[in-house]
């Protein structure tokens, strides 16, 4: 039983289009977080939601659209893709924001072609 | 701008030895360090981390020194195992304003322990 579990995992797509990446976590965690590793390795964080709360917003264009139903459930949505925004997708939790120990999903590889 | 920098994209160890992967970070806020290990085609999982209060933090095998003065901190595998082949990253993270942690991660080190 996965416990921070992102669909898909594998994502081939055009220029232009809209996609999402849904991420599930089922260990009870209060914070939620998209991570993105571009082709230089980086592991860069784009969101975090505490409890369905927006708490870090790190300049990311509007295309990406993190949503949050519940606190078990953090989606990320991007519009008009572009070429670059090919990367690795992490989703991660934890059990608060006053930690660095995250729990991280498999990653969702999204190529735009 | 990278804030926290491992040098060595590669280390290769025989087995039973010791690996010592190393990690250098610029920002003086950073007070909270972390290593993670990822296997191909999985997330990152958390090792262990450690306080700017604290120079020394063991956990089994596996044990980070932080030198503040020098802004590095390295991770020590003893001994180390085939299994611990695996990319490890080096995080770290300052409370600015708050107590939200943003962690910023350093490029990864792919360490080969060979049998």
């Amino acid at each position: 039983d996965t416990a921070v579990s992102q669909t898909p995992k594998y994502l081939v797509t055009q220029m232009g289009n809209d996609k999402s990446i849904k991420c599930e976590q089922n260990l009870g965690h209060d914070t939620m977080y998209w991570y993105k590793q571009d082709s230089k390795k980086f592991l860069k964080i784009m969101f975090s939601y505490n409890n369905k709360e927006l708490i870090i917003n790190e300049t990311v264009p509007n295309r990406f659209s993190p949503k949050s139903p519940d606190k078990a459930h953090l989606n990320l949505h991007i519009n008009s893709l572009e070429l670059g925004d090919s990367a690795v997708y992490f989703c991660a939790s934890s059990p608060s924001m006053n930690t660095g120990e995250l729990f991280f999903g498999e990653g969702s590889r999204l190529t735009v072609l | 701008d990278q804030q926290v920098k491992q040098n060595s994209p590669s280390l290769s160890v025989q087995e039973g030895r010791i690996s010592i992967l190393n990690c250098d970070y610029t920002n003086s806020m950073f007070d909270y360090f972390l290593w993670y290990k990822k296997y191909p085609a999985e997330g990152p999982t958390f090792l262990i981390s450690i306080s700017s209060i604290k120079d020394k933090n063991e956990d089994g095998r596996f044990t980070v020194f932080l030198n503040k003065s020098a802004k590095h901190l390295s991770l020590h595998i003893v001994p180390s195992q085939p299994g611990d082949s695996a990319v490890y990253f080096c995080a770290a993270s300052g409370r600015s304003g708050g107590s939200n942690y943003k962690l910023t991660f350093g490029k990864g080190t792919l360490l080969t322990v060979n049998p």
